[in-house]
């Protein structure tokens, strides 16, 4: 197990289409979580899955934001009708519940630019 | 709001010197914090953490120290390197998610 994944590492999308990244976390995790940051500012927490529950959505995912964990393992993050406000580094992190550094591991982002 | 922020955006040191990047927080009641450093094209690579029941916990050239008195800790780096050179933050779960603050970015100098 190589850490956290995600894909793609970059995607440049036109303004109005729907674009959708990967996360594999380590395969121990049983939570996941998506962050998103812009330049010059700590990640913002997005949400975070337990197994394949969605237990906690922030006030800055849109209803044009979803995320799927469909069988526990890997995720995903679905931005329709993007923005270019949506611009940013998609993070996602997991960790395993219990552990008594939470454990947060990172993966490297997906950088999307919408033009 | 954010319970986490940090002093000073920018430090700029020099090769070999110590470092120090600080942060303070809001929510006395914040028992654990997380240092994290951010490499460019990079997500963040926790370094350090600390329990409220501590004021000083020590790593491998890191050092962190907690004031609880007056909510700040501060990360210490000793002998920095140019491989040093990122964005730090502070961070603390809450509610089993992580709140960061805004970020120092170390430049070390040769």
């Amino acid at each position: 197990d190589t850490g956290v994944s995600q894909n793609p590492r970059h995607k440049i999308t036109k303004r109005g289409q729907n674009v959708t990244f990967r996360c594999d976390p380590i395969s121990e995790h049983n939570r996941l979580y998506w962050y998103r940051q812009t330049l010059g500012q700590g990640p913002e927490f997005l949400t975070y899955f337990q197994n394949e529950a969605q237990l906690e959505k922030s006030r800055l995912l849109s209803d044009r934001f979803s995320a799927e964990r469909p069988k526990g393992s890997f995720s995903t993050l679905e931005i329709q009708r993007t923005e270019q406000g949506d611009s940013a580094m998609y993070l996602c992190a997991s960790s395993l519940v219990g552990r008594g550094n939470y454990g947060y591991t990172f993966g490297s982002g997906t950088r999307l630019t919408v033009v | 709001g954010e319970s986490v922020g940090l002093h000073l955006p920018t430090l700029s040191v020099q090769e070999g010197d110590n470092s120090i990047i600080n942060c303070a927080y809001s929510n006395s009641a914040s028992d654990y914090f997380i240092w994290y450093k951010q490499e460019s094209g990079k997500g963040p690579q926790f370094i350090i953490d600390i329990r409220s029941n501590m004021d000083k916990r020590q790593g491998q050239r890191v050092t962190v120290l907690l004031n609880k008195t007056v909510k700040h800790l501060s990360l210490q780096i000793a002998a920095t390197q140019p491989g040093d050179s990122a964005v730090y933050f502070c961070a603390e779960p809450l509610l089993g998610k992580l709140i960061f603050g805004q970020g120092t970015e170390l430049s070390v100098k040769p």
